[in-house]
């Protein structure tokens, strides 16, 4: 079993629509959780971290958070053209500074 | 104004030679990493600094080795370079991670291209 896995892509959406992303993980003692945004050619930048149960909300994302099931996922609501990247779920287990990473999902908004 | 920055941008090189890339952070992080993206887009650690002390040490060919001179800086040397070296290599920083979390996200510098003839 992967440490880390995203369900596969890619995934196309139209513009103004929720995108959905969704990442399991395997170690049940993780502990920090943080989905990255990486446009072709550049490099993974942060868009949201979250380390405790339920949601977080910052602008148009959305994280949820689920220990007891092991998956973690990403909400992407009035989905625009500059949201298409490939978005990386990734996640570090508590004493470990090791973060492992899915393999990540491309989402394509369509105007 | 660059927080983690890397030289070069890109590498070409033949196989068997011997190359080197740098990092540098100005982010104040304790902790330095590695990564190696290959053609499939997979992010793997290949190793971490924490002031200047290794550790994290993946599997990867002992032909890399990572050094870090100071607690803002972690280069990478490479050494008899082959065609599978061909990568995106990222160099990140971020501080320690605590027990609660909070303070443990990485920033990416980046990234060298490295294509091996």
């Amino acid at each position: 079993q992967k440490e880390v896995e995203q369900n596969s892509g890619p995934l196309s959406v139209p513009e103004g629509a929720i995108a959905s992303l969704n990442c399991t993980y395997s170690d049940r003692v993780s502990q920090s959780f943080f989905w990255y945004r990486q446009y072709s050619g550049k490099s993974p930048e942060l868009i949201m971290s979250i380390y405790s149960n339920g949601d977080k909300e910052d602008g148009r994302f959305t994280a949820q958070l689920n220990k007891a099931s092991q998956y973690v996922s990403l909400l992407i609501r009035d989905s625009q053209p500059s949201d298409s990247a490939t978005y990386l779920c990734a996640v570090r287990s508590y004493g470990n500074n090791r973060l492992a990473f899915g393999k990540g999902n491309q989402v394509v908004v369509i105007p | 104004d660059t927080a983690v920055s890397q030289t070069p941008k890109y590498l070409v090189t033949q196989m068997g030679n011997d190359k080197s890339i740098k990092c540098e952070q100005n982010l104040g992080h304790d902790t330095m990493y590695w990564y190696k993206q290959d053609s499939k887009k997979f992010l793997k650690i290949m190793f971490s600094y924490n002031n200047k002390e290794l550790i994290i040490n993946e599997t990867v060919p002992n032909r890399f080795s990572p050094k870090s001179p100071d607690k803002a800086h972690l280069n990478l040397h490479i050494n008899s370079l082959e065609l599978g070296d061909s990568a995106v290599y990222f160099c990140a920083s971020s501080h320690p991670p605590l027990a609660g979390g909070g303070t443990d996200t990485q920033y990416f510098g980046p990234g060298t291209r490295l294509t091996v003839l």
